[in-house]
């Protein structure tokens, strides 16, 4: 079982440019949940994909959005990037149920220039 | 709504001596609490959880906590760390029956001197 993966593991961007992270679930996982880590800080909840949609979001504007695929893997999409962007991004699975463990991947390091 | 405080930002100790890593939370709902390990360039590992059930919750790596609710405290202990423990650690919690949204305190530093 390859777990939780990301792609990429790291990634440059120029302010205002456009960006899409990957995510591919633990298997049998049918829940993502994407975070975002600043230097130094917990990671802040930004949104949750269950079933193809949106199920909650976090304090986050809407240059943030997702999708899911019906394989389950979804993806992080920013626009119009700004330098407050630069962060560990992370996505977590977890499975059918309440309270299932969440699963990490190792993240994607986003930096902004 | 519902949120952690992680008392220290970064604890030092000596190698094989004892550890505690402080954790408060604060909610009008009933809660589920965790600590979450996170190595050097690494996502983050389960250490351990707290669902109901017995107040002392062990974990892996000989991590062990303790659920206090009269003082909303979830403190982290090891009676005796090696160098591998250092990593940040963060305290979290969840509502239960409504989402697996994980609210994460700001993490705590571990330094094992040698």
């Amino acid at each position: 079982d390859a777990g939780v993966t990301q792609s990429p593991t790291h990634l440059i961007k120029t302010r205002g440019q456009q960006v899409t992270l990957r995510c591919s679930p633990k298997s049998g996982h049918d829940t993502v949940s994407w975070y975002q880590q600043a230097l130094g800080q917990g990671p802040q909840f930004i949104f949750q994909y269950y079933e193809e949609e949106e199920r909650q979001r976090g304090n986050f504007p809407d240059r943030f959005s997702g999708h899911q695929f019906p394989n389950y893997s979804s993806e992080l999409n920013v626009n119009a990037l700004l330098l407050g962007d630069s962060a560990l991004y992370l996505c977590a699975s977890s499975g059918l149920g309440i309270n299932t463990e969440a699963f990490f991947g190792q993240g994607t390091r986003l930096t902004v220039v | 709504a519902q949120s952690v405080t992680q008392l220290d930002s970064q604890v030092p100790v000596f190698e094989e001596a004892p550890v505690e890593l402080r954790c408060n939370y604060s909610s009008s709902v009933s809660v589920y609490l965790f600590w979450y390990v996170q190595y050097p360039n690494q996502g983050l590992q389960l250490l351990l959880k707290y669902l109901s059930g017995s107040t002392l919750v062990k974990g892996i790596n000989g991590f062990e906590a303790e659920f206090n609710k009269s003082q909303t405290s979830f403190h982290l202990r090891k009676p005796s760390v090696h160098i591998s423990d250092t990593a940040e650690y963060f305290c979290a919690v969840s509502v239960p029956n409504r989402d697996d949204k994980i609210i994460f305190g700001k993490g705590t530093r571990l330094h094992i001197l040698p």
